[in-house]
């Protein structure tokens, strides 16, 4: 089974540049996930999808950051313009909506590292 | 308030000792998990836990769901196990994130 599929791995922008990532999750994964990590904290969840409709967009900064999966499978997302304070990895993860409730299982992405300058 | 603690947040052990990182929660949860990350950013998930105990190989993980605690135990370490080991847990459709325990095993 192919694993959650993110690119790029690395990207370096200026600050107010524009940046878009991509995610593929494994295959019949009705839910997605991106996080945010800043070095030495803890992932930082920014949008849950189940299918192309969003569940949790709460902790997403909508002024400059945009998610989209438009056909339910692989997401994109949008930062623009991008500050200092973004500079972070950024994971997507995906899981199945064919497990037991208590078993909820994530399968996270390498990730994409982004460094604002 | 973060609403998932761990410690240590860092620990050094040498090669062969026993190792534990515990997690405490505040929230009520339908599962726990333990993630591993390594330098570079990747993260895989060691075990998902709703009650009780589980093993594979040398790692065990344990939860109290009445004490909402959890412990991830590394037998037998190894410089391999070096990596960020991180507790999540699942709390409706919220999942929170600890901010990791760093552990490096010096040969």
């Amino acid at each position: 089974e192919a694993g959650v599929a993110q690119s790029p791995r690395y990207k370096i922008i200026e600050k107010r540049q524009s940046v878009a990532f991509w995610c593929n999750p494994i295959s019949g994964h009705a839910t997605l996930y991106w996080y945010q990590q800043i070095l030495g904290q803890g992932p930082k969840l920014l949008i849950q999808f189940q299918n192309n409709g969003v569940v949790d967009d709460s902790q997403l900064p909508k002024d400059r950051f945009s998610a989209e999966r438009l056909k339910g499978v692989d997401s994109t997302l949008k930062i623009q313009p991008a500050k200092l304070e973004d500079s972070a990895v950024y994971l997507c993860a995906s899981s199945s909506l064919n497990t037991p409730k208590s078993s909820y299982e994530q399968y996270f992405g390498p990730g994409t590292r982004l460094t604002v300058t | 308030k973060n609403e998932v603690e761990q410690s240590p947040q860092n620990l050094t052990a040498q090669e062969g000792e026993f190792i534990t990182i515990n997690c405490s929660y505040s929230v009520g949860i339908s599962a726990l998990h333990w993630l591993q990350q390594h330098p570079g950013g990747g993260i895989v998930s060691l075990f998902m836990l709703s009650s009780g105990k589980k093993k594979h190989g040398r790692l065990i993980a344990t939860i109290n769901i009445q004490e909402k605690h959890s412990s991830l135990h590394i037998t037998a370490s190894h410089p391999r196990d070096s990596a960020v080991y991180i507790c999540a847990v699942r709390s409706g459709n919220q999942f929170y994130f600890g901010t990791g325990t760093s552990l490096t095993v010096i040969p």
